[in-house]
């Protein structure tokens, strides 16, 4: 079955350091790999995505993340975090179900920054 | 751009009371997903529906049903609401598979 794996359950970093965020799954075939953010209350905004081609996936307010098949790993990092990075970083796989993909959510890192 | 629009965005109900959640996907988007998110919980799957059919179904209990009307906006209804059903309730559209997914505000939902 498919599954991804956070094991980070909350990460604090300062302002300015970099950050790395781990991501792991679980899937028999070609994966599409998400990163969302999400504030307290808030919606689900997406940073990125993989579906194929180049494994270093550039996404919005200067994340990137880096598909690596051989340790089904898809972690996201940013070179510099800011105080308004601070929220709850969801990893997903999308998942076939008939004519369309569920989403499989990671258990979610709350990141926290530190000024 | 136009998103994927919720509603109501908070909702108050009392147990066994009734419910029904509103998602209008995104113009020319097919594809319908609903996911509930409880209080420090990652988002669960619970059903979705292509071109006004049910495509996957999750962990979605069976008081709760849902459809996909002829112009693609989608209703969950929630019948015996327990106090467990208290969550946040998203929405999100696609258009074709693997495409990516735009998600809605969510529907807060509180059952007292």
């Amino acid at each position: 079955a498919q599954s991804v794996t956070q094991p980070d359950i909350h990460i604090t970093v300062s302002e300015g350091a970099s950050l790395e965020l781990r991501c792991n799954y679980s899937y028999g075939a070609t994966p599409y790999l998400f990163w969302y953010v999400q504030s307290p209350g808030q919606g689900l905004q997406l940073l990125l995505k993989y579906f194929s081609g180049d494994t270093l996936v550039q996404g919005i307010k200067g994340f990137e993340a880096e598909f690596k098949r051989s340790q089904s790993s898809f972690n996201l990092r940013k070179p510099s975090v800011h105080w308004s990075d601070a929220a709850e970083y969801f990893c997903a796989v999308g998942a076939s179900g008939g004519a369309t993909n569920k989403l499989i959510f990671g258990t979610g890192t709350l990141l926290a920054v530190q000024p | 751009a136009a998103g994927v629009i919720q509603s109501p965005r908070h909702l108050i109900k009392e147990k066994r009371e009734t419910a029904t959640l509103k998602c209008y996907p995104i113009p020319r988007h097919d594809t319908v997903y609903w996911y509930q998110q409880g209080p420090g919980q990652d988002p669960q799957f619970l059903i979705s529906f292509y071109e006004k059919m049910q495509s996957d179904k999750g962990s979605i209990p069976d008081r709760f049903s849902a459809q996909q009307f002829s112009d693609y906006h989608s209703e969950l209804n929630m019948s015996s609401l327990e106090l467990g059903d208290s969550a946040l309730y998203f929405c999100a559209s696609s258009s074709g598979t693997g495409s990516g997914y735009t998600f809605g505000s969510g529907t807060r939902l509180t059952v007292v």
